[in-house]
């Protein structure tokens, strides 16, 4: 069974500062998907990375996928409140289509 | 784009009734379609692959006579709750994959409640 780890499952910062999430396998996966959902909305797709050591920047928004393929990380500079939400790692098998779903992390950034 | 909708955005229905929530393509078309549940503060559980003009896939452990799924066209999914229970209330999330790409475009989702 394929998993993804993710972490931290909250986080709990002030305007302005760094953060990293994490997500962590020990499966490779063909690509994978970074998502943001904010409460009562479905998951917006953020970035796809696909290449191993792939990095991919979005503004503030930093994806990078693991030489290996088997972990991603997001990594956010100078957070802003509307950076609150839900993060998504996904990773995607590569018949099937289906996506494995991390836990998600909660970022509450405070003004 | 890849736009998804889901309808209705809400639901309250009472214990027994069944409920219908469609999930459609607005500017592609997807051969597959996803059916998600999610609970508060957790991430998307995955209930089913639909399939365009086949039967659906489930996930072990969903019960394929009370999650109903037709997938009738290229752009149209549907889920259909049958017999619902007050433990069937959830938000359950759509998604669609344009054909030979990898990434899923999810639709607002439906909140449910069953009194």
């Amino acid at each position: 069974t394929q998993l993804l780890e993710q972490s931290p499952q909250f986080l709990s910062i002030q305007e302005g500062e760094n953060l990293t999430v994490y997500c962590n396998s020990s499966s490779v996966f063909s690509s994978l998907q970074w998502y943001r959902q904010e409460p009562g909305e479905g998951p917006v797709l953020l970035v796809t990375v696909v290449t191993g050591g792939e990095v991919k920047k979005l503004k503030r928004l930093t994806f990078q996928f693991g030489d290996a393929r088997k972990d991603s990380s997001l990594h956010i500079t100078a957070a802003q409140p509307g950076d609150t939400g839900l993060y998504l790692c996904a990773g995607a098998t590569s018949n099937t289509g289906k996506l494995i779903f991390g836990q998600g992390t909660t970022l509450q950034v405070k003004p | 784009g890849a736009v998804v909708s889901q309808h209705p955005s809400w639901v309250i229905c009472k214990s027994g009734t069944s409920v219908k929530i469609e999930c459609r393509s607005l500017d592609f078309q997807a051969t597959t379609m996803f059916w998600y549940r999610q609970f508060p503060k957790q991430s998307l559980m995955l209930m089913a692959t639909s399939n365009e003009g086949s039967k659906a896939t489930y996930e072990q452990g969903v019960e394929k006579d009370k999650f109903l799924i037709n997938h009738a066209s290229l752009t149209l999914s549907t889920l259909t709750v049958t017999s619902a229970h007050p433990e069937d209330s959830s938000f359950y999330i759509c998604s669609a994959r344009k054909d030979g790409r990898v990434e899923q475009y999810f639709g607002p989702g439906t909140r449910l409640t069953v009194t």
